[in-house]
């Protein structure tokens, strides 16, 4: 079955870079994807990416997707306080006739000013 | 496009209390779907819409029924209300066609609490 794992937690200082990772199950994902949640707010999707993809860079965002792994990461770079959000990583697959997308239990991120 | 909106935003209910959460979108989406968000278990699906005139169950359908009012509206609804369903609800929708992402786009949820 499908299953997307994650840390719960990352704390970095403003200007660093962040590494979010997270792991999947299912080989046969046809998109992985990351998406960030404000507090009280729905969940905005911030980049995904094919899953014959290994590489995708947008801006401070560069998502690597090792697929042998199973193994999907998250990088911010010159992370800023605007930053601190959890971020869920999804991975979808087609299922009879919809994108059945299953998350993960999203990764809190605490930027120290 | 105000994307997919979402009412009431809060609502508090008491065991047995019936109500039914809206969903609408303006993205002109065939798939529409609702989720619940509980601390330390990500999001589940509770019922989907894969195209106007189908529903179908997702992974925690149990205490909930759905009707696709529309192609722009996608209703959730609680005949008798537990303590269990307290919860953030989020609706999504997404275009359903082969070869394009799929991305769920989703509203800013309903924070529900059932004493």
């Amino acid at each position: 079955g499908e299953d997307v794992e994650q840390s719960l937690f990352l704390s970095v200082r403003e200007g660093d870079s962040s590494v979010i990772n997270c792991t999947y199950t299912d080989s046969s994902s046809t998109y992985l994807y990351w998406y960030k949640q404000e507090p009280g707010a729905g969940l905005q999707l911030l980049t995904y990416i094919f899953s014959n993809m290994d590489m995708k860079q947008d801006q401070r965002l560069t998502v690597l997707l090792n697929k042998k792994d199973k193994h999907l990461s998250l990088r911010i770079a010159d992370t800023q306080t605007g930053d601190s959000a959890i971020y869920f990583c999804a991975e979808s697959i087609r299922s009879g006739g919809y994108q059945k997308v299953t998350f993960g239990i999203g990764t809190k991120l605490q930027v120290i000013p | 496009n105000a994307g997919v909106t979402q009412t009431p935003k809060f609502q508090v209910l008491k065991t047995g209390q019936s109500m039914t959460l809206q969903c609408a979108q303006d993205m002109n989406h065939n798939s529409m779907y609702w989720y619940r968000q509980d601390p330390g278990m990500g999001l589940r699906l509770i019922y989907y819409s894969a195209s106007e005139g189908t529903t179908d169950k997702g992974e925690v359908p149990n205490g909930y029924n759905v009707s696709r009012l529309n192609k722009r509206e996608f209703s959730l609804r609680l005949e008798s209300a537990a303590p269990s369903q307290t919860s953030v609800y989020f609706c999504a929708s997404s275009e359903t066609r082969g070869g394009r992402t799929d991305t769920q786009y989703f509203g800013p949820g309903t924070r529900l609490t059932v004493l």
